[in-house]
């Protein structure tokens, strides 16, 4: 079974702070998506990775693929307020690439306060 | 500036009752997805379409639940009778096929059922 484990489950910094967030399967993924949802909101597409090892970096977001891409990993530099929200990384189903199903993980809350 | 449009955004109603929830797609995608989202389990796939035939709906509890996509610029999510374990917040999302499985979500239905 596919299997998207997030951590933390729940982050509360200062603003101004740094942060990791993790997303890792013992699944490989022919790549990944981190989607951000604010709160009333649907998630929104932040990234894709597609190939192992690959960085990506949206201004102060920086989006990690692991190199065996099982795993990936989304580092915020200085956070804002702006930035709250809950973080979900996806991955397309194991032969449904070309169907666009998605498994997501449990997402990470994240509050950047003021 | 296209977007997926889901009503109503809110929704209460009493147990027994039937709910119809609406998903208007992205003009040209032609994979619908409905999930629901809660704190407990996150967001669920309950059934998708591509081209407006139902692909896999076994995320979905078939007593209770139907989902249709009578043309294309139509998907609808029916509960009936719906039960107070239904409260969640449901999403519909829309995707092209092969397009690296980007999905486009709506703002949700925020269903409570009393």
């Amino acid at each position: 079974t596919q299997l998207l484990e997030q951590s933390p489950q729940f982050l509360s910094i200062q603003e101004g702070e740094n942060l990791t967030v993790y997303c890792n399967s013992s699944s490989v993924f022919s790549s990944l998506q981190w989607y951000r949802q604010e709160p009333g909101e649907g998630p929104v597409l932040l990234v894709t990775v597609v190939t192992g090892g690959e960085v990506k970096k949206l201004k102060r977001l920086t989006f990690q693929f692991g190199d065996a891409r099982k795993d990936s990993s989304l580092h915020i530099t200085a956070a804002q307020p702006g930035d709250t929200g809950l973080y979900l990384c996806a991955g397309p189903f194991v032969g449904s690439s070309n169907t666009g199903k998605l498994i997501f993980g449990q997402g990470t809350t994240l509050q950047v306060k003021p | 500036d296209a977007r997926v449009t889901q009503t109503p955004r809110h929704k209460v109603t009493e147990m027994g009752q039937e709910v119809t929830m609406r998903c208007q797609p992205i003009l040209g995608h032609n994979t619908v997805f409905w999930y629901r989202q809660t704190m407990m389990q996150g967001l669920e796939l309950l059934a998708y379409f591509r081209n407006r035939a139902p692909l896999d709906d076994s995320g979905m509890p078939k007593d209770r639940f139907s989902a249709e996509m009578p043309d294309a610029t139509l998907a609808t999510l029916k509960i009936q009778p719906s039960e107070p374990r239904d409260s969640a917040v449901y999403f519909c999302a829309s995707g092209s096929q092969g397009a690296s499985n980007i999905q486009y979500f709506g703002a949700g239905t925020r269903l409570s059922v009393l």
